[in-house]
């Protein structure tokens, strides 16, 4: 019972490095998302993908770049990191009710540490 | 406005206190309702949903308020375990994501 599955764990990055973060969900979900969670600023949403195909924008989306790659993964990149993104990455999953007004809650996988130096 | 508002604490408590939780948030159209748990450096955990009824689930009880959008969450008989942030969650426009609020902080001492 994986859930949610990211890599890597921890990721140290010079600045102007790129990188991907992968993400895998086994649980059939429509839906996947990506958050970071600074101290003091809780979890902000940087893209989500409400089904495959398709993403769209969060609250947080500049410096990053998404692919649906499949219903099951959903990769984040950063193409020229900088150290304002030093944080913690989280990936999630959910399914829907049928009208899509009701969201299940969400499964996390067990995050990314990035250190921008 | 914020989307979900919560009291960051933290919440001090002994070992078999009781202990509330409340958030507010912005959408009057939500109709999703979380409690999240998230320890430290781990990921958040659904903790229970939130039902227009209220809802238990064991010493945790969740209580919505869609009139006031106020969300409540009652510990009882805290354990030395339930230390940890508490998120207060709602869901956003249809088929968008969910809103996380910063969180609670609770510690249960002996």
């Amino acid at each position: 019972n994986a859930g949610v599955t990211q890599t890597p764990k921890f990721q140290v990055l010079k600045t102007g490095q790129s990188m991907t973060l992968q993400c895998a969900q086994d649980m059939n979900h429509n839906s996947m998302y990506w958050y970071r969670q600074d101290p003091g600023m809780g979890l902000r949403l940087i893209y989500y993908s409400a089904s495959e195909g398709t993403t769209d924008k969060g609250e947080v989306p500049n410096g990053y770049n998404v692919s649906r790659l499949n219903k099951r993964e959903f990769s984040l990149r950063l193409e020229s990191a900088a150290p304002s993104q030093t944080s913690v990455y989280f990936c999630a999953s959910s399914g829907w009710g049928t009208d899509r007004l009701e969201i299940y809650g969400y499964t996390f996988g067990s995050g990314t540490r990035l250190t921008v130096v | 406005r914020k989307e979900v508002e919560q009291d960051p604490g933290p919440f001090n408590v002994p070992e078999g206190a009781t202990v509330a939780f409340n958030c507010t948030y912005s959408n009057s159209a939500s109709q999703s309702f979380f409690w999240y748990r998230q320890d430290c450096r781990k990921e958040p955990k659904l903790l229970m949903s939130v039902y227009s009824s209220g809802n238990e689930d064991g010493r945790f009880t969740a209580q919505l308020n869609r009139a006031s959008q106020y969300i409540s969450l009652l510990i009882r008989d805290s354990k030395l375990s339930d230390s940890a942030t508490y998120l207060c969650v709602v869901n956003g426009q249809a088929g968008t994501a969910l809103i996380f609020g910063k969180g609670t902080t609770l510690s249960v001492s002996s």
